[in-house]
């Protein structure tokens, strides 16, 4: 079964610095790989997807992530941080190539920003 | 267009007490899944409806069930509440079911559940 780590379960960066919220998978075939945001006291936004095609995807709030199979990575950056970025970060996973298997989420970093 | 709803938003519930939530899901959409958020355990999957039928289930006891109509709306239920219950029950709901093709999901606000 596939599955996802994110190091760091808090990370604080100034105001304007770059963020890099990192997030290894564990799967024998490159699955599909999400990136969620979930603000204080709501649900989970979707950031990005990654698929198939370009390795690097662009998400809405100026987020990327790039998916390195060498790694096994698909590490979320933005490249300067915003007041309004503070929010829990999720990077999820499910099988490529579909199947019955659910969303697996990763255990979370919470971003804080500091003034 | 509307996303995700989620009924109630807040509730206080008595331990051994049963409770129902309801969601309705993006129009359109026939799957919907519930997963249950707390500070620590994370983000559990419950279960997940395609067409009033369940075909996903996660590793939960049989207290927590749940139900698709055909209007796609769903409910979920927990009997015999216990303090560990307290927690975020989020539903989300996408077009297909399981992983097909990247299926994206989308969430709802969610429902606080407090067990006193």
């Amino acid at each position: 079964a596939q599955s996802v780590t994110q190091l760091g379960s808090h990370v604080s960066v100034s105001e304007g610095a770059l963020v890099l919220l990192r997030c290894n998978y564990s799967s024998s075939v490159p699955p599909y790989l999400f990136w969620y945001v979930q603000y204080p006291n709501q649900g989970l936004q979707l950031l990005l997807k990654y698929t198939t095609g370009a390795t690097l995807v662009k998400g809405i709030n100026g987020f990327e992530a790039e998916f390195k199979k060498s790694e096994t990575s698909f590490h979320l950056t933005k490249p300067s941080a915003h007041m309004s970025d503070a929010a829990e970060y999720f990077c999820a996973v499910t099988p490529f190539g579909g199947g019955n298997e659910k969303l697996t989420f990763g255990t979370g970093t919470r971003l804080t920003i500091i003034p | 267009k509307a996303g995700v709803t989620q009924t109630p938003r807040y509730l206080i519930k008595t331990r051994g007490q049963q409770v129902t939530l309801s969601c309705s899901p993006i129009s359109g959409h026939r799957s919907v899944s519930w997963y249950q958020q707390t500070p620590g355990q994370g983000l559990q999957f419950l279960f997940e409806y395609f067409s009033e039928t369940q075909r996903n289930k996660g590793n939960f006891p049989g207290r927590f069930s749940g139900r698709q109509f055909s209007n796609s709306r769903s409910e979920m239920n927990v009997s015999t509440l216990e303090l560990g219950d307290s927690a975020l029950y989020l539903c989300a709901s996408s077009l297909a079911w399981g992983a097909r093709s990247g299926n994206t999901i989308y969430f709802g606000e969610g429902s606080w559940l407090t067990v006193v």
